[in-house]
């Protein structure tokens, strides 16, 4: 089993509409959850990081987390093309030294 | 602030030569993290450097490769008979301290082995 999961998609959404995008992770002591995101052929970029349950706001962005189901998320509300990219979920072990990244949800925003 | 900055941006190679690249982190920053991506995949952790120390490698990594960071400044990654399978995006980002909140990616260098 993977450390973090997510669904490497394509996931499809039209201009405008909530772009939801999940993330599991195994590691019951991990600490520090982040999403990045990377458009093709370039590093990823973060985007949001969260650190206790509950939802954090940040622009059209929300990252969602639940410890007890070991799952984060990121809505992306009003979603335009140029968000159209690769979103990575990204989570820290128990020591926090190391970031283990999932394989990432391909997103493609269609006008 | 230049950013991290990584040299060659591709390198192609064939199987079984030796190659090294160098990342240059962002002045002030302490810590140093490579990582390696294939196509379709998160990045994968590889290993990291607080100042001149390796603290951490991944199990995964091959006793092929071999990271430096002399003084503490510039990182150098080594991979020693390179094989197919070495052939990747291989990333390196630095940050000022343990959080991951300012830690910054950079360019990247590809592998090809041919």
């Amino acid at each position: 089993q993977k450390e973090v999961e997510q669904n490497s998609g394509p996931l499809s959404v039209p201009e405008g509409a909530i772009a939801s995008l999940n993330c599991t992770y195994s590691d019951r002591v991990s600490q520090s959850f982040f999403w990045y995101r990377q458009y093709s052929g370039k590093s990823p970029e973060l985007i949001m990081s969260i650190y206790s349950n509950g939802d954090k706001e940040d622009g059209r962005f929300t990252a969602q987390l639940n410890k007890a189901s070991q799952y984060v998320s990121l809505l992306i509300r009003d979603s335009q093309p140029s968000d159209s990219a690769t979103y990575l979920c990204a989570v820290t072990g128990n020591a926090g030294n190391m970031l283990t990244f999932g394989g990432g949800t391909r997103l493609m925003v269609k006008p | 602030d230049t950013g991290v900055s990584q040299d060659p941006r591709h390198k192609i190679t064939k199987r079984g030569q030796n190659v090294t690249f160098r990342c240059d982190p962002i002045s002030e920053h302490n810590r140093l993290y490579w990582y390696r991506q294939t196509l379709g995949q998160g990045p994968e952790f590889l290993t990291y450097f607080q100042n001149e120390a390796q603290l951490e490698k991944s199990r995964l990594l091959s006793n092929r490769f071999s990271a430096e960071r002399p003084k503490g400044s510039f990182s150098t990654l080594e991979i020693q008979r390179t094989e197919q399978g070495d052939s990747a995006m291989y990333l390196c980002a630095s940050s000022l301290g343990t959080g991951y909140e300012k830690l910054f990616f950079g360019s990247g260098t590809q592998l090809s082995v041919l």
